[in-house]
């Protein structure tokens, strides 16, 4: 079964950096790409940030570009997102997902349970 | 970037009714088009990607079709377990742009 467990969410000040964790489990982690989605209190679905299978590839939404960077470590499973110089309008639920192709030009099949991050003073 | 244009925003439908929701492409993206389903609180769900291909364990009643830059969502016969919002999704290159989502809910 496939699980992934995001991490690393919480309150943070206007301006400082937030790392999300995303452990994964129950598939191969390195031969899918991986995408980071958010959704803001009340609102539709963003899609954030995505990684292929290997890292060569990583694609970044207009409202994160410069400021979030996406990584994976292979031999742990994991993905990660390093927000930085974080604004008010970066507060939402964060998704850890899967995609089901090895390249960013695959749909998403599986999606974590989100971790919450609020940017506030 | 390409937009996604979702419609309706909202509907209300009798069980056993037929649902249709529609997404639009403002430029052509194949039938590299998913659509996801998220029930009140819960995750978001894939139901179907490459525009038309039911994704395992997804009831028959759900549907997709199109191709380029427009596409529709069809529920055969609305059931109470259906009440959710439907998003589309386009994934031929990044941004993986999200439609704003359409509400179903139960007249």
């Amino acid at each position: 079964e496939v699980q992934l467990v995001e991490s690393g969410g919480g309150l943070v000040q206007p301006g400082r950096s937030l790392r999300l964790s995303c452990a994964a489990s129950g598939f191969t982690f390195d031969d899918y790409a991986m995408h980071w989605v958010r959704q803001a209190p009340g609102k539709g679905l963003e899609w954030v940030s995505g990684i292929n299978w290997n890292s060569a590839r990583k694609d970044y939404a207009d409202s994160v570009k410069g400021r979030f960077t996406i990584s994976r470590d292979n031999a742990k499973n994991s993905l990660f997102l390093q927000m930085n110089i974080l604004r008010a309008e970066d507060t939402a639920l964060y998704y850890c997902a899967k995609s089901r192709e090895f390249g960013l030009t695959g749909p998403i099949d599986h999606w974590g349970q989100g971790i919450l991050v609020t940017v506030s003073s | 970037d390409i937009q996604m244009t979702q419609s309706p925003s909202s509907l209300s439908a009798s069980v056993g009714d037929r649902v249709t929701i529609t997404c639009r492409a403002s430029q052509g993206i194949s039938d590299y088009l998913a659509w996801f389903q998220q029930k009140p609180g819960k995750v978001p769900k894939l139901l179907l990607y490459a525009a038309s291909s039911l994704q395992s364990g997804v009831p028959s009643r759900f549907s997709g079709s199109g191709s380029g830059t427009d596409f529709t969502l069809t529920i055969s016969s609305l059931q109470p377990e259906d009440v959710a919002t439907y998003y589309c999704q386009k994934y031929i290159y990044a941004p993986l742009t999200f439609g704003g989502g359409t509400k179903v809910e139960i007249k």
